[in-house]
């Protein structure tokens, strides 16, 4: 049983170069979240979705992120241009319906380098 | 803004013995409480959960107890194994919010 995948699982780049991090859902979930983990911040919500359709988007931290979710098995998160305090642990997770009440299974991340 | 409450202490205990861990939460409208145990270079990872018409929960090897007049959650592991090493976090989630809120989390450390 598949859980939620995400890619890359490392991704290093220069400062100024765009990044985009992949996620698939666990199937048949229809709430998408990214979340950004560091020492200083610990565990951040980014932004979350709903049957594809963005519902939270207020802990996106710049107009240099984005993210998409055009169909069920598939999102991405995209910084443009990225900047050295992006380094952190971006995580997907997903749930089935009813936010409350489920709870939310994890991938292994996407650790980000910003040179 | 109302936050679950977890410094990030390190919780040692002897491998075989029992452990707790505890949180504090401050909103009193959460009805959904959840463990996760994040293992080095993963995600979290769901342990157990509980909701808010409960007071305690058990699970394989772990029980959660919420106590809603102090706003406490405690997470118990029976019996700790090496493997139930990691960072520790719980989370809420408020009857109003649609979002989880996360701890700073605990780290476990088993000692041989």
């Amino acid at each position: 049983d598949a859980g939620v995948i995400q890619s890359p699982r490392h991704e290093v780049t220069e400062m100024g170069q765009e990044v985009t991090l992949r996620c698939k859902p666990i199937s048949g979930h229809d709430y998408l979240f990214w979340y950004r983990q560091t020492m200083m911040r610990g565990l951040e919500l980014l932004i979350y979705f709903n049957n594809n359709v963005p519902i939270d988007d207020s802990g996106m931290p710049e107009d240099r992120f984005s993210a998409k979710m055009p169909n069920a098995s598939f999102s991405t998160l995209k910084i443009q241009p990225s900047e050295p305090r992006d380094s952190a642990v971006y995580f997907c997770a997903s749930s089935g319906t009813g936010v409350r009440g489920q709870p939310q299974h994890f991938g292994d991340g996407t650790r980000l380098s910003i040179l | 803004g109302e936050s679950v409450g977890l410094h990030l202490p390190t919780l040692s205990v002897q491998e075989g013995d029992n452990s707790i861990i505890n949180c504090a939460y401050s909103n009193s409208a959460s009805d959904y409480f959840i463990w996760y145990k994040q293992e080095s270079g993963k995600g979290p990872q769901f342990i157990i959960d509980i909701r808010s018409n409960m007071d305690k929960r058990q699970g394989q090897r772990v029980t959660v107890l919420l106590n809603k007049t102090v706003k406490h959650l405690s997470l118990q592991i029976a019996a700790t194994q090496p493997g139930d090493s990691a960072v520790y976090f719980c989370a809420e989630k408020g009857s109003s919010a649609s979002k989880i809120i996360f701890g700073s989390g605990t780290r476990l450390s088993i000692r041989p």
